[in-house]
């Protein structure tokens, strides 16, 4: 069964700092691997989609790497703001037909002025 | 703007009574639509999925009886909590798989919708 895990669980920076939140899995048959941002009360935006044939994506500020052998992938958010301050969320999807996603518990960060 | 909305954002119900929430793909058709919920402080986790024009596959441990799944369009799937408790109270965020580059599908959530049972 497969299994996400995100450390740390919460994590308060200074405005400014560069970070990095972890994700592991347990099974590295996975089809892709997925970042969201989820804001208190509300749904998930995707931040970035990493097929299990790449080895990193890129998207402004952010950037997430997956290594599937050794089942890690890593989310770093450069110059951090306090409007990233925000529930991150790592889900991956196992290989197979189904599109259903298993998520980790996700890392609250809270990026202080 | 929203790809997929979700009706009513927020709902409380006395015991024993029946809610319903709408899931909604807004510019696209979406023959699979799947339904998580997410507890205080957890992970979201997998209650069904709704496929249109067939019954719905539900997780272990969840009641096909007690959550009722229709997906009654390519772009509408519902979720019915019937004789709801109070531990039935959660978060429940449905999703849907949209075509992007590549030729890959890419998950689009709903705001989510926040059942509190009395």
């Amino acid at each position: 069964k497969q299994e996400v895990t995100q450390i740390p669980a919460a994590l308060s920076v200074p405005e400014g700092e560069n970070l990095v939140l972890n994700c592991s899995f347990t099974d590295s048959a996975i089809y892709n691997l997925q970042w969201f941002r989820q804001d208190p009360g509300k749904g998930l935006t995707s931040l970035l989609l990493i097929q299990s044939s790449q080895r990193e994506q890129t998207s402004g500020r952010l950037n997430a790497s997956l290594d599937k052998s050794s089942g890690r992938s890593t989310l770093y958010i450069a110059a951090s703001q306090p409007g990233d301050s925000a529930t991150y969320l790592c889900a991956v999807r196992p290989q197979g037909g189904s599109e259903k996603l298993v998520f980790g518990k996700g890392t609250k960060l809270t990026v202080n002025p | 703007g929203a790809v997929v909305s979700q009706h009513p954002s927020r709902v409380i119900c006395k015991s024993g009574t029946s809610v319903k929430i709408e899931c909604r793909s807004l510019d696209f058709q979406a023959t699979t639509m799947f339904w998580y919920r997410q507890f205080p402080k957890q992970s979201l986790m997998l209650m069904a999925t709704s496929n249109e024009g067939s019954k719905a596959t539900y997780e272990q441990g969840v009641e096909k009886d007690k959550f009722l799944i229709n997906h009654a369009s390519l772009t509408l799937s519902t979720l019915t909590v019937t004789s709801a408790h109070p531990e039935d109270s959660s978060f429940y965020i449905c999703s849907a798989p949209r075509p992007s580059g590549g030729g890959g599908r890419t998950q689009y959530f709903g705001p989510g919708t926040r059942l509190t049972v009395l």
